[in-house]
């Protein structure tokens, strides 16, 4: 089975910057995924790694480490718009995500 | 361009009758998903069809959901006997083929709004 570990909650000032870790446990590992999700609002892709290392987004980065199962999500110059949830998922196949519970984000001015 | 459109919005039915919830993906997009979400959790992952077969149906709780997209692109959700415990919003998603992981890209999952289901 598949198991993920998030933060259920960050609270971060307008500006800043903020990381959110995950850590997962899974049989099978193609990649681990971000996606944002706005209250009421249907999950948008924020970064993916497949690979060790940190892709860069933007704003976002994402590092992956396969060896420590650890991965995090990195908001830079944070703004009031990036309060929302933040889900890490691993593709323990190629055809499927595996989602976490969630992190939410809120950004204070 | 047109993104992943379900419907309805929302469905409120009574305990025990059936429900249909629809899929529009994406125009060429042959692989799409259904998801569902409970308050405060993440998407669980139901079932990934590839074209108009059903490539991946091990998230499916229970033999009371069944899904189809006879025609490879709208999809059906059908959930018969409904329950209190299938209240949920249940998510599609489409991509532009299947596999999470082509060539060493990510084959990205563009998600609908959602269909918020209440079973009474």
């Amino acid at each position: 089975g598949q198991s993920l570990e998030q933060p259920s909650e960050v609270t971060a000032v307008e500006g800043a910057i903020v990381q959110i870790n995950c850590t997962y446990q899974t049989s099978g590992f193609y990649g681990l995924s971000w996606y944002q999700q706005h209250d009421g609002g249907a999950p948008t892709f924020l970064s993916y790694n497949a690979l060790d290392g940190l892709e860069e987004t933007g704003r976002f980065s994402s590092f992956l480490s396969r060896s420590d199962s650890y991965g995090y999500l990195l908001l830079q110059e944070l703004q009031m718009k990036d309060s929302a949830s933040y889900f890490c998922a691993v593709s323990p196949g190629a055809n499927n995500l595996f989602f976490g519970t969630g992190t939410r984000l809120t950004v204070i001015p | 361009g047109a993104g992943v459109s379900q419907t309805p919005s929302n469905k409120v039915t009574e305990k025990g009758k059936y429900v249909e919830l629809r899929c529009d993906p994406i125009s060429g997009h042959t692989a799409l998903y259904w998801y569902r979400q409970s308050l405060g959790q993440g998407p669980e992952f139901l079932i990934y069809f590839q074209g108009t077969g059903a490539a991946d149906d091990s998230g499916l709780p229970n033999d009371r959901f069944f899904a189809v997209r006879p025609e490879g692109s709208v999809s059906t959700l059908k959930i018969q006997r409904t329950e209190r415990g299938d209240s949920a919003v249940y998510l599609c998603a489409s991509s532009l083929r299947g596999g999470g992981r082509i060539e060493g890209s990510y084959n990205e999952q563009f998600f609908g709004p959602g269909t918020r289901l209440t079973v009474l």
